[in-house]
């Protein structure tokens, strides 16, 4: 499959609580994207972090890189009810492609 | 400032009917522009990329075709719509070598 996996696809936290996302692809790559659509809606960009870091931060997310294993998180702390999105990884390969993973869906209650 | 233009912003079409979506991008030359489709909760795929006019690599053989008759401009289209394509269509640009992807509104097709 040309995308990449993102687990859990699914996640129920309630307010205050942390979300961790994670992602994993295939190939190698420039950086890593993570952005966030809310309801069917439009991409939001939250944050990059370079295939030479691993690890960054901006703001309640925290985001870590694993380019041995491939794989990406995104912490989300503090969660609020506003957060409720579904969350994307976006692979920027050593080419020209960029490939999404599918998404994890996070609803936090209150 | 560089803007990337995507129209319309929901469509309902009927089955068999054509589709041309039109992507452009304003401030920016020679982009490496893209389409995405999100089907019904389901991830962001990849359908098309280009990096020149003229050229298209397609990523998912399809009902769907996309050209690139202007640097700018990024266009897709179906001569016969099928239920199935029926989903959030999503057009990103990005400058060969930078880091950063920018993304249209999206458009929302419904095939009926």
């Amino acid at each position: 499959s040309q995308q990449g996996e993102e687990d859990p696809q699914a996640l129920s936290i309630q307010e205050g609580e942390n979300a961790t996302m994670n992602c994993s692809y295939k190939t190698s790559i420039n950086n890593l994207q993570w952005y966030r659509q809310n309801s069917g809606r439009g991409l939001v960009h939250l944050i990059l972090i370079r295939s030479n870091e691993r690890e960054k931060h901006s703001g309640r997310l925290r985001v870590t890189l694993d380019t041995s294993k491939k794989s990406s998180s995104l912490l989300i702390t503090a969660s609020r009810a506003a957060d409720t999105a579904s969350y994307f990884c976006l692979a920027n390969q050593a080419g020209t492609a960029l490939i999404f993973g599918k998404g994890t869906t996070l609803s936090v209650s209150s | 400032s560089q803007t990337i233009h995507q129209w319309p912003a929901t469509l309902v079409q009927p089955v068999g009917s054509p589709l041309s979506l039109e992507c452009t991008v304003e401030g920016t030359s020679n982009p490496n522009l893209y389409w995405y489709r999100q089907a019904a909760g389901r991830g962001l795929q990849l359908l098309f990329y280009s990096v020149g006019i003229g050229q298209i690599s397609s990523e998912v053989p399809q009902n769907l075709s996309a050209s690139r008759p202007q640097d700018r401009q990024f266009i897709l289209s179906s001569k016969k719509l099928l239920l199935s394509d029926s989903g959030f269509y999503l057009c990103a640009w990005k400058l060969q070598g930078a880091i950063e992807a920018f993304f249209g509104q999206g458009t929302r097709l419904t095939v009926v």
